[in-house]
């Protein structure tokens, strides 16, 4: 069955801290997509990041990167040099190839809180 | 600008009434979601649709329906409300393969009395 655990409830910064939001998912396919996706205050669903189960290259947007390690099934997000903007809900998700459509299993969410 | 929008934003209503939120999106994507968010849960998904005429289950499809006659649009019906369905709603679309973003709409607040 697909899964994906998010363990960090809330984990509160202090700003230009570094913070780490971990993921781990569980999934039978040898295809399928992890994602990223921030929920800033003012409640809307804003993407971050697609990565498929091929390419385990991590990635680096400005502040933001990603792990990703098939090994431990782990997708995990790290903001470098925390700033107050990036207080949020962030939400990891997986959707499974042969999942027509793309359905996304969230995980329950990590609320992060950046204090000045 | 392609969006995708919800209707209305906020909407509070009574047991045992009929609602339906809508969705409407301008991606003209095939590919359309209705989700809920709780406290603790995150979001999980109620109903889909792969295009027109078609629609299924997701995991928490109980007292919720669907109907999808153009692409744009996938309103979400609660029969009868009650208030275990006080929540927040999310509609989405995407395009057809699994390797896609989904699109977000901006929510629904949903409070039943």
């Amino acid at each position: 069955a697909q899964k994906v655990t998010q363990a960090q409830t809330e984990i509160s910064v202090v700003e230009k801290e570094d913070v780490t939001l971990d993921c781990v998912y569980e999934t039978r396919d040898t295809t399928y997509y992890l994602f990223w996706y921030k929920q800033p205050p003012s409640g809307e669903l804003v993407f971050l990041i697609r990565r498929n189960s091929f390419d385990e290259q991590n990635e680096i947007s400005g502040r933001y990167s990603w792990n990703f390690q098939k090994s431990t099934s782990s997708f995990n997000f790290t903001i470098t040099a925390s700033q107050v903007v990036d207080s949020a809900v962030y939400f990891c998700a997986l959707s499974e190839a042969n999942n027509q459509g793309g359905k996304l299993i969230f995980g329950q969410g990590t609320e992060l809180s950046v204090k000045p | 600008d392609a969006e995708i929008t919800q209707s209305p934003r906020h909407k509070i209503t009574e047991t045992g009434r009929q609602v339906t939120l809508a969705c409407h999106q301008t991606w003209n994507h095939n590919n359309m979601f209705w989700y809920r968010q709780d406290l603790g849960h995150g979001l999980r998904l109620i109903h889909y649709s792969y295009g027109v005429q078609d629609t299924n289950k997701g995991e928490v499809s109980d007292g919720y329906s669907v109907s999808r006659s153009n692409t744009e649009d996938l309103p979400l019906t609660l029969e009868s409300a009650a208030s275990s369905q006080t929540s927040v709603y999310f509609c989405a679309s995407s395009e057809l393969v699994g390797a896609h973003e989904q699109f977000f709409g901006p929510g629904t607040r949903l409070t039943v009395l």
